[in-house]
């Protein structure tokens, strides 16, 4: 059983679409990480989000921590084919992370 | 900077043998963990190395094991490989600042692990 689950498992959408991915969990984090994985790739760090109802944002991509710590969302404007590829949240607690099971994303030109 | 380096990239092994996985850690990170990811998975915590001493570990069996050396640097061993063990083995470094600083993980490529 996944402390993390995320949603949707699997995403396509055409090139130019806006999309949302959720991250949820009865638990609580001292801090969220997403992470993109690449096939045959390790996961590599997107943004970490401490602060219960932060919102960061790196070009397309924003992340948002929801205001209790246990929920967190990746919303992508104008999605490109660049964009495909596994989306994981991770939560910390201490010096532990629990990842959630994955979004994987397909983004067609 | 030297990022996380793993090796081998791909194994395949017998059920019943053992494995031994590498990691080199990322320069100036003191802390090391593993995880193990099953196809269209997120990836499972199998155990962490702080100082040359395991620091936490996931719901895996004792024939799991791991090392840490002075340099940081880890070592995985599987023993009497079952066919479930085929995986991605990731291997991730970071630097331990305490646990009221939010924990940030570097990942090398992975090893993929097959047991016929």
């Amino acid at each position: 059983t996944q402390l993390l689950e995320q949603s949707p498992q699997f995403l396509s959408i055409q090139e130019g679409e806006n999309l949302t991915v959720y991250c949820n969990s009865s638990s609580v984090f001292s801090s969220l990480q997403w992470y993109r994985q690449e096939p045959g790739e390790g996961p590599v760090l997107l943004v970490t989000v401490v602060t219960g109802g932060e919102v960061k944002k790196l070009k397309r991509l924003t992340f948002q921590f929801g205001d209790a710590r246990k929920d967190s969302s990746l919303h992508i404007t104008a999605a490109q084919p660049g964009d495909t590829g596994l989306y994981l949240c991770a939560g910390g607690k201490g010096n532990m992370l629990t990842f959630g099971g994955g979004t994987r994303l397909m983004v067609k030109p | 900077e030297t990022g996380v380096t793993q090796s081998p990239t791909h194994l395949i092994k017998t059920r019943g043998q053992q494995v031994t996985l590498r990691c080199s850690s990322q320069s100036g990170h003191n802390t090391v963990s593993w995880y193990q990811q099953a196809l269209g998975q997120g990836p499972q915590f199998i155990f962490q190395y702080y100082r040359e001493e395991e620091n936490g570990r996931g719901n895996f069996p004792p024939r799991f094991s791991g090392l840490q050396f002075p340099n940081y640097s880890s070592e995985l061993n599987v023993n009497a490989l079952e066919l479930d063990d085929s995986a991605l083995y990731l291997c991730a470094s970071s630097l331990q600042r305490g646990l009221a600083a939010p924990y940030e993980q570097y990942f090398g490529p992975g090893t993929r692990l097959t047991v016929t």
